[in-house]
């Protein structure tokens, strides 16, 4: 168990729904990652979080967005729900940037969109 | 951007025997590459890594190799068992600029060890 945990666990929403998505991060770690993993392939990077602020954001639309919390917590943002945003979504915590690029995950949340 | 392959995308083995996974990736300043293994209904667990000033590190029974001018890298497992089953995921890393906790990651591989 890395110490990440994500609910919910799991979730079902309609097309054209938003969505949050939320994260407490591995003890003593102030920087967040969210992932998508669509079924059979790689988990692809969304966005960081670090010390409240995005960071980094990989090839995503605006629709996806997040916030970081004083706590390090994090939640991840879907609007106007796509088909295709069906996937298992994944939070990453570490330690400070520059300091450790260990990424430690959580089980993820699996998002079904109908 | 970064392009990761792995291969092979399924990996059959008989209990003891050993198995090597392999990933070429494209950009030559990436300087982190770790190894990740997921099992049904859990998320990446990372298992190994290794960077880029170190050319191979051993961990029990996993071992990871980096040939930094082919740009490619290896996972060795010796001796599977049957709970090493599970999908595996290489990454890459370029540490700076905008790609902090950005790993790309290959497309996984699917070792299925036989008792």
């Amino acid at each position: 168990e890395t110490g990440v945990t994500q609910s919910p666990t799991h979730l079902i929403k309609t097309r054209g729904q938003q969505v949050t998505l939320r994260c407490s991060s591995q003890s003593g770690h102030n920087t967040v990652s969210w992932y998508q993993q669509a079924l059979g392939q790689g988990p692809q990077f969304i966005f960081q979080y670090y010390r409240e602020e995005e960071n980094g954001r990989g090839n995503f639309p605006p629709r996806f967005s997040g916030l970081q919390f004083p706590n390090y917590s994090s939640e991840l943002n879907v609007n106007a729900l796509e088909l295709d945003d069906s996937a298992l979504y994944l939070c990453a915590s570490s330690l400070a940037r520059g300091v450790s690029d260990k990424l430690f995950f959580g089980s993820g949340t699996q998002l079904s969109v109908l | 951007g970064e392009n990761v392959e792995q291969h092979p995308s399924t990996l059959s083995v008989q209990e003891g025997d050993s198995a090597v996974i392999k990933c070429t990736y494209s950009d030559s300043a990436s300087n982190y590459f770790p190894w990740y293994k997921q099992e049904l209904g859990k998320g990446p667990q990372l298992i190994i890594d290794i960077r880029s000033n170190v050319g191979e590190k051993k961990d029990q029974r996993i071992a990871v190799t980096l040939n930094k001018t082919a740009k490619h890298f290896s996972l060795h497992i010796t001796e599977t068992q049957p709970e090493d089953s599970a999908v595996y995921f290489c990454a890459v890393l370029r540490q700076g600029g905008t790609s902090y906790g950005k790993l790309t990651f290959g497309q996984g591989t699917i070792l299925t060890v036989h008792p």
